[in-house]
C-alpha cells in the first residue's frame, strides 16, 4: 500500500496567518492527490483534487501544489471557520489511502 | 439536492454481521463510482472499499478484504456494505461517498455517516 505522511500532525495559528501543510507519499503518485477538511462530528469536505484543482464552492484562500511524492496545502489567510483537521488522500493505486491528518487549532 | 444518507449501523457482537445502506438522491446514481470510508473514535479517515458505476469492479482495503462486500442496486439508488466476521477494530463511523463524475479519483459528496460498534 502507498503510505501518506502529513506534517505537522497539529499546529496552532492565528486568524490571518498563512498556513502550510505538507503530505508525502511513499512512492510517486503523479497528481493523484486530494485534500479534505473535517470539522468535529461532521463528514469530510473535499477542498482540492488532482493536487491543485479547487473544488467548486471552496474559498480561493485554499490552494494545493505538488506532484510526484511531495504535496502542499496552503491557506493564505486563516479564517475562524478554517479551524479543523485536514487530510490528504492518494488515488493513484487501486487501494486509496489517507494521511493521518493535521489538526489546525487556534493560537 | 445531492444527498447521501447512510443507515444500518448499530451494536453488534464480535464475529457478527451487519449490512450498511447508503441511499442516494439528487443525482444519477448509476453514473458514479461509490466508496465507503470509516473513522474509528478519535482517529483518522480510512478508505474501506470502492465500487464502479455498474458494480462490475470492486476494491477493498487489506484490513477488510474477505470480510466485507460492497454492492449496489442502481434501480434503488442504493449502495451497500455487507460486513461479516466483525471485530472490535471495525468500530467506527462509516461514511459513504461519491466519486467525481469527470474524474473518479476523488470523493466530492459525502453522507453524514452511520455508527457501528462491535462489542460484547
Amino acid at each position: 500500500d502507498i503510505q501518506m505522511t502529513q506534517s505537522p500532525s497539529s499546529l496552532s495559528a492565528s486568524v490571518g496567518d498563512r498556513v502550510t501543510i505538507t503530505c508525502r507519499a511513499s512512492q510517486r503518485i503523479s497528481s493523484y492527490l486530494n485534500w479534505y477538511q473535517q470539522k468535529p462530528g461532521k463528514a469530510p469536505k473535499l477542498l482540492i483534487y488532482a493536487a491543485s484543482s479547487l473544488q467548486s464552492g471552496v474559498p480561493s484562500r485554499f490552494s494545493g501544489s505538488g506532484s510526484g511524492t511531495d504535496f502542499t496545502l496552503t491557506i493564505s489567510s486563516l479564517q475562524p471557520e478554517d479551524f479543523a483537521t485536514y487530510y490528504c488522500q492518494q488515488s493513484y493505486s487501486a487501494l486509496w489511502t489517507f494521511g493521518q491528518g493535521t489538526k489546525v487549532e487556534i493560537k | 439536492e445531492v444527498q447521501l444518507v447512510e443507515s444500518g449501523g448499530g451494536l453488534v457482537q464480535p464475529g457478527g454481521s451487519l449490512r450498511l445502506s447508503c441511499a442516494a438522491s439528487g443525482f444519477t446514481f448509476s453514473s458514479y463510482w461509490m466508496h465507503w470510508v470509516r473513522q474509528a473514535p478519535g482517529k483518522g479517515l480510512v478508505w474501506v472499499s470502492r465500487i464502479n458505476s455498474d458494480g462490475s469492479s470492486t476494491s477493498y482495503a487489506d484490513s477488510v478484504k474477505g470480510r466485507f462486500t460492497i454492492s449496489r442496486d442502481n434501480a434503488k439508488n442504493t449502495l451497500y456494505l455487507q460486513m461479516n466476521s466483525l471485530r472490535a477494530e471495525d468500530t467506527a463511523v462509516y461514511y459513504c461517498a461519491r466519486s467525481g463524475y469527470y474524474s473518479q479519483y476523488h470523493m466530492d459528496v459525502w453522507g453524514k455517516g452511520t455508527t457501528v460498534t462491535v462489542s460484547s
